[in-house]
Formats: C-alpha cells, sequence, structure tokens
C-alpha cells in the first residue's frame, strides 16, 4: 500500500514564527488530507488536497501531485496551533483505507 | 464541530468483555469509516460501510465487527477484549466514497484494564 513520511517529526517554535511541514507520499493519491489533533485528541480537518493550492486564514498546503509531496505552511503561529499535525493519503484499492503518517509534533511557546 | 458524532466519549471495561462503540455521521454522508489510533500502530484503517454495505476492510482483528444502519448510524463491536485494545477509535464520514474529504468524529477512548 501507499507509504506516507512526515517531517519533521518534532517542531517547537516561538509564537509568531513561520512553519513549513511536509509530507511525502509514495504513489499517486486519490484523496490527500491534512488534520491537526488538538491537546484533547480531536482531529480537526485543515484541508482535502490532493493537487493544486489552498489557503485558510494563516494556514495553507500545496500538494504537487507529478512528484508526490505536500506542504503545510503556517504563519504567524500562536500558541493554540500546537498539536500533532497529520498527512493522510488514499491511492485507490480501498483495503489500504486512509494511510496516515506518523504526524509532526509542533510546539508553540509564547 | 464536525458534525460527526461518537458515544460515549470514554469506556473503561475489563478485558475478556464486549462493547460496542456508535457513531452517527453527518447529514447526508453515506459512508462511515472507523479508524484505531494508537501509541505503537499510529492511526489505523478498520472498515468502511457505504449505504448500508460494507466497502473496504484495513487492519480490522476478526474479534471486531461493524455495521451501518439504515438511518445510517454505525455501530463497531469489540470483543474479548485485550489490553492492547486500549486505543482512541475514531468514525469519520463523508458525502460518497474515498475521493472525497473525510470528517472525523470526536472519538471514544478505550481502556482496558
Amino acid at each position: 500500500g501507499i507509504q506516507v513520511e512526515q517531517s519533521p517529526p518534532d517542531l517547537i517554535l516561538q509564537e509568531g514564527a513561520n512553519s513549513t511541514l511536509r509530507c511525502n507520499f509514495s504513489d499517486s493519491v486519490n484523496n490527500l488530507q491534512w488534520f491537526h489533533q488538538n491537546p484533547w485528541g480531536q482531529l480537526i480537518n485543515l484541508f482535502y488536497i490532493p493537487s493544486g493550492t489552498k489557503q485558510n486564514g494563516r494556514l495553507s498546503a500545496t500538494t504537487v501531485a507529478t512528484e508526490r509531496y505536500s506542504l503545510l505552511y503556517i504563519s504567524s503561529s500562536q500558541t493554540t496551533d500546537s498539536g500533532v499535525y497529520f498527512c493522510a493519503a488514499y491511492s485507490g484499492g480501498g483495503a489500504d483505507g486512509l494511510t496516515f503518517g506518523k504526524g509532526t509534533h509542533l510546539i508553540i511557546q509564547p | 464541530d464536525s458534525g460527526v458524532t461518537q458515544t460515549p466519549k470514554h469506556l473503561i471495561t475489563a478485558t475478556g468483555q464486549r462493547v460496542t462503540l456508535r457513531c452517527s455521521p453527518r447529514s447526508g454522508d453515506l459512508s462511515v469509516y472507523w479508524y484505531q489510533q494508537s501509541l505503537d500502530q499510529g492511526l489505523q484503517f478498520l472498515i468502511q460501510y457505504y449505504n448500508g454495505e460494507e466497502r473496504a476492510k484495513g487492519n480490522i482483528l476478526e474479534r471486531f465487527s461493524a455495521q451501518q444502519f439504515p438511518d445510517l448510524h454505525s455501530e463497531l463491536n469489540l470483543s474479548s477484549l485485550e489490553l492492547g485494545d486500549s486505543a482512541l477509535y475514531f468514525c469519520a464520514s463523508s458525502l460518497g466514497s474515498w475521493g472525497e474529504t473525510q470528517y472525523f468524529g470526536p472519538g471514544t477512548r478505550l481502556l482496558v484494564l
């Protein structure tokens, strides 16, 4: 099945900083999503982005499907941005489901 | 709020027992997915139902089973529970199938003692 790798695994930043999270995937995708898991465990859907670029406030994402990677940009970080960011992809076949990376653990310090 | 509801939020039980987790999808969504998040395995796909029928199976144990009812809510049944089944169980829903955004519920945190 598809492999999803995220980097970096951990990131500690000061409030106000910008960051870029990367997701590499091993096959063409029909579905690629970014999620934020907050400290209470809730998975919040950020972007559905199998290709192209999207923006939502301070967050934006770009997926270059031909090169099999996606980037999540966070600008002007706030402490509430802390948590784990997951990339998840689906390439087809059903049995593999939505495959999640191991996540990037982001800590924003005040 | 994703619009997906899950009950209960927390569940504590003993080894060998059986539990049922419930999920109500977003209004209008036909697909329901179940995922398990554990410390050692990370987030992994268990099973998908589409409009009442099983559509895809992932890493679901034989001790686990699920179904989707005519009103589209779904239940995940976990039996003969083991310590290793302790995890966060998520339900997600989407309008159609895999090529669409999946919205996740708040999860059910299961602790097996």
